[in-house]
């Protein structure tokens, strides 16, 4: 059974751009859920869908966004990109939600 | 609200010794804890879950935690540590009602000496 896959692995980007990562859950998952990590603020939940829903949404400003399809792909975007936003964004993908999340390898974002 | 406090963000043993790593949390409801592991450049890799059944959870790779509702705390454990457990583990929270939301503590980096 394929894992979480995230894409890209590495992006650079330049501040006031914007940008899309994607993530593609495990085969039947329906909840994906969005991290950010840094080494000064940690792990921090972004938000989470479910069925194409937004259920949950963490502290981040509106410039953090995110959708999923039908087919439980999920995207994050980002717009007007800060030095701050230089992180690590791991998705993680779960039956219910409840149960526990399965995590990809991350997109590292990096920001000049 | 839900909160993890990890004891320690750098714990260092002999390899064949005891590995402890603490883990407190709060939650105003019963609580699922998880632990995971990070080695550099991946994601997250679950090592056990705790989700009301059995206060003693047994997990991936030797590892076991266990509940302790009086002193909310859920500290992993590992009889005798390998150099390869060498990496970053992290204690997450979730509430029953909060769907996937995990809240997560610092973390504590594991170093394994020969």
């Amino acid at each position: 059974k394929a894992g979480v896959t995230q894409t890209p692995r590495y992006l650079i980007k330049t501040r006031g751009q914007q940008v899309t990562l994607s993530c593609s859950p495990i085969s039947g998952h329906r909840s994906v859920s969005w991290y950010q990590q840094t080494p000064g603020q940690g792990l921090q939940f972004l938000f989470e869908y479910f069925s194409e829903t937004q259920r949950n949404k963490g502290n981040f400003p509106g410039r953090f966004s995110g959708r999923q399809f039908s087919n439980s792909r999920s995207e994050m975007n980002v717009s007007t990109l800060e030095l701050g936003d230089s992180a690590l964004y791991l998705c993680a993908s779960s039956l219910e939600g409840t149960q526990p999340q399965h995590f990809g390898d991350g997109t590292r974002l990096s920001i000049l | 609200a839900q909160s993890v406090t990890q004891l320690g963000s750098h714990v260092s043993v002999s390899e064949g010794a005891l590995v402890l790593l603490r883990c407190n949390y709060s939650s105003s409801v019963p609580p699922y804890l998880f632990w995971y592991v990070q080695y550099p450049n991946q994601g997250l890799q679950l090592l056990l879950k705790y989700t009301s059944a059995a206060t003693l959870v047994k997990g991936i790779n030797g590892f076991e935690a266990e509940f302790k509702k009086s002193e909310t705390s859920f500290h992993l454990t590992k009889p005798s540590a390998h150099m390869s457990d060498a990496a970053e583990y992290f204690c997450a929270v979730s509430a029953g009602n909060q769907g996937g939301k995990l809240i997560f503590g610092q973390g504590t980096e594991l170093s394994v000496k020969p």
